[in-house]
């Protein structure tokens, strides 16, 4: 079964630091990897997915990066504003599976 | 484009009764829908996947005569949560994939409160 994990688990940065977001999954055989940001008690976000033949995906401040060998992805954002604080998750698709696995979040706060 | 939208946004009933949530994808067809739950501060546990015309298939723990789900359109899917109990208040949510396509979109959300 397939395993995320997302580190740190919580974030606390000023405004216009860049800042780096790490997701991690244990089988590297997957279809493609998506980041999502979610505000309190609000549904999800899609903010950017990655394909297994791609490397990385870019929308504005965003960048992502993935590389399956290392089983690992990361998330930068540039120049943090304080709308930028919410949860990020990551979610993880298997080849062949039709199903997602999501870490557990990181929690950025952006402090004006 | 691809908006999926939740009904209702929140709900509080009775332990014991019965409660339906809707889930429609609004300007695309999906073939597959997902629903999850989450509790707070916990990430998305997924419940179950649903393709349109089929069975749903749940995930292991989940059961399915109290989380009955239809997905009776390419449009629609319903969740319903029967016999509620104060422990299946959580937050709901489901998600929709176009036909063929790699992402998965989320609808808003349904808070369950069960008394």
């Amino acid at each position: 079964k397939q395993e995320v994990t997302q580190i740190p688990a919580a974030l606390s940065v000023p405004e216009g630091e860049n800042l780096v977001l790490n997701c991690s999954f244990t089988d590297s055989a997957i279809y493609n990897l998506q980041w999502f940001r979610q505000d309190p008690g609000k549904g999800l976000t899609s903010l950017l997915l990655i394909q297994s033949s791609q490397r990385e995906q870019t929308s504005g401040r965003l960048n992502a990066s993935l590389d399956k060998s290392s089983g690992r992805s990361t998330l930068y954002i540039a120049a943090s504003q304080p709308g930028d604080s919410a949860t990020y998750l990551c979610a993880v698709e298997p080849y062949n599976f039709n199903k997602f696995y999501f870490g557990s979040g990181t929690k950025l706060n952006v402090k004006p | 484009g691809a908006v999926v939208s939740q009904h209702p946004s929140w709900v509080i009933c009775k332990s014991g009764t019965s409660v339906k949530i809707e889930c429609r994808s609004l300007d695309f067809q999906a073939t597959t829908m997902f629903w999850y739950r989450q509790f707070p501060k916990q990430s998305l546990m997924l419940m179950a996947t649903s393709n349109e015309g089929s069975k749903a298939t749940y995930e292991q723990g989940v059961e399915k005569d109290k989380f009955l789900i239809n997905h009776a359109s390419l449009t629609l899917s319903t969740l319903t949560v029967t016999s509620a109990h104060p422990e299946d208040s959580s937050f709901y949510i489901c998600s929709a994939r176009l036909a063929g396509g790699p992402e998965q979109y989320f609808g808003p959300g349904t808070r369950l409160t069960v008394t």
